[in-house]
């Protein structure tokens, strides 16, 4: 089946600091892949996705390279401010079928 | 803004009753897909109506029930609950009905069973 591995969490950074999560994923077919963030009291919403081998997605400053032989898709960001803190998960679908998320990585920026 | 609308923001009951969760899908989306968030297991996907049918079902107990209405709204209903349904429970909604998305997220309601 289809499955994603993210970075346990919590994750704390300073201002300014360099973010990297992980994410890696396991597919039976040829999958598109996804963050999304979930900020306080509100929904998921789209981040960023890519949908094919060496695409890379971003938004918002955050990045990340869909890389095939590695089955992973890292997200990154070279400056994370106070108002990125916020739960990210990774996802991916195959063809037509569902998302499949993974657990969510709770991101805390500090002053 | 998403353009979903879930209500009520914020539930409170016993061990035992039944509830209902209402989900407004964004305007133009046929496909709507339930969530439940707790904190030791995350997302976890429950079931999808497309346009009405049922498309796709994950891990939703036989407590649970939901149904997607000609206006394209769906409702969730929770039955017999248990201290352990206390979670946060998201709709979700797309154009399509494959759920490779982008999906559109309410807000959440929030059980708690006491």
């Amino acid at each position: 089946g289809n499955s994603v591995t993210q970075m346990e969490g919590p994750v704390t950074l300073s201002e300014e600091a360099f973010l990297t999560i992980n994410c890696t994923y396991t597919a039976t077919g040829y999958p598109s892949l996804f963050w999304y963030v979930q900020y306080p009291g509100e929904g998921l919403q789209l981040l960023l996705k890519a949908t094919k081998a060496d695409d890379k997605g971003s938004n918002k400053g955050f990045e990340a390279t869909y890389r095939k032989e590695t089955t992973s898709f890292h997200l990154e960001k070279g400056s994370v401010q106070v108002s990125d803190s916020a739960v990210y998960f990774c996802a991916l679908a195959v063809g037509n079928e569902k998302l499949t998320f993974g657990t969510g990585t709770r991101l805390t920026i500090i002053p | 803004d998403s353009g979903v609308t879930q209500t009520p923001k914020h539930l409170i009951t016993a061990t035992g009753q039944r509830v209902t969760l209402r989900c407004s899908p964004r305007s133009g989306d046929l496909s709507v897909y339930w969530y439940q968030q707790s904190l030791d297991q995350g997302l976890q996907f429950l079931i999808q109506y497309y346009n009405g049918e049922e498309r796709a079902k994950g891990n939703i107990l036989e407590r649970f029930s939901a149904q997607q209405f000609p206006d394209l709204h769906s409702e969730l209903n929770l039955s017999s609950l248990e201290l352990g349904d206390s979670a946060l429970y998201f709709c979700a909604s797309s154009v399509a009905g494959g759920g490779s998305g982008p999906l559109h997220f309410g807000n959440g309601t929030r059980l708690t069973v006491t």
